[in-house]
């Protein structure tokens, strides 16, 4: 398994602004996933991120609106730009670790925009 | 998602009752996971399961995939409110395991 660690764990935020969440992993992994779990619903895959490669998003998400970096195979970032309070959510990050077919979660990112 | 359909949406029992959830796919799965989330806690993992009539079982909470593996059930015995928690399933279909795909949930709350 591995450890994720996610900040912030919450935030509130004004429409317009941007918000960065970090996503950091206790070993080094290939593959880093990030989610967003809407008020009441389940979890819907975003991206992808690859170090070293563009991450893919999913059907429904651009790179304009949630920019991601992985800048090594320990990390990721992933921004919500230009917030309206239809961004409010949790936000997880989530790695698949080593050569299991199971993905780990971090603890979320709580988002209320305002 | 429509892909996976969770039931009940929600559960409360009375502590020491056994209980089951229920995850049916509309197509075939490659891998079927179990995770648990409770606030501020994000998703823990409980279980996969990838074989047709494959069986797990970790303390009191034992996970199932039928042989056709298109449905899935977790079975709590003796619950405690430990076990209190919103149970998500997730699935891999023929795209991979690195796209999952999740139910709505099950909250379950167990009563003293």
């Amino acid at each position: 398994s591995a450890v994720i660690s996610q900040k912030p764990s919450r935030d509130i935020c004004q429409r317009g602004t941007s918000l960065t969440i970090q996503c950091q992993v206790d070993s080094q992994v290939t593959m880093m996933f990030w989610y967003r779990q809407q008020p009441g619903q389940s979890l819907t895959l975003i991206a992808t991120a690859n170090q070293g490669s563009e991450a893919t998003y999913e059907s429904g998400f651009v790179i304009d609106k949630f920019p991601i970096s992985r800048p090594n195979l320990t990390f990721s970032t992933l921004t919500v730009s230009n917030m309206s309070p239809e961004d409010s959510s949790i936000y997880l990050c989530s790695v698949r670790s080593g050569g299991e077919n199971i993905q780990y979660f971090g603890a979320g990112t709580r988002l209320s925009v305002l | 998602s429509q892909e996976l359909e969770q039931s009940p949406q929600s559960l409360i029992v009375q502590e020491g009752k056994n209980l089951t959830i229920n995850c049916t796919s509309s197509k075939t799965l490659y891998g079927l996971y179990w995770y648990k989330q409770k606030y501020g806690e994000g998703l823990i993992f409980l279980m996969m399961l990838q074989k047709g009539g494959e069986e797990k079982s970790h303390e009191k909470i034992t996970a199932k995939l039928d042989e056709k593996k298109q449905q899935s059930s977790l079975h709590i015995t003796a619950s405690q409110p430990s076990h209190a928690g919103i149970y998500l399933c997730g699935a891999a279909f023929s795209g991979g395991y690195n796209k999952l795909i999740f139910g709505a949930g099950t909250r379950l709350a167990v009563h003293p």
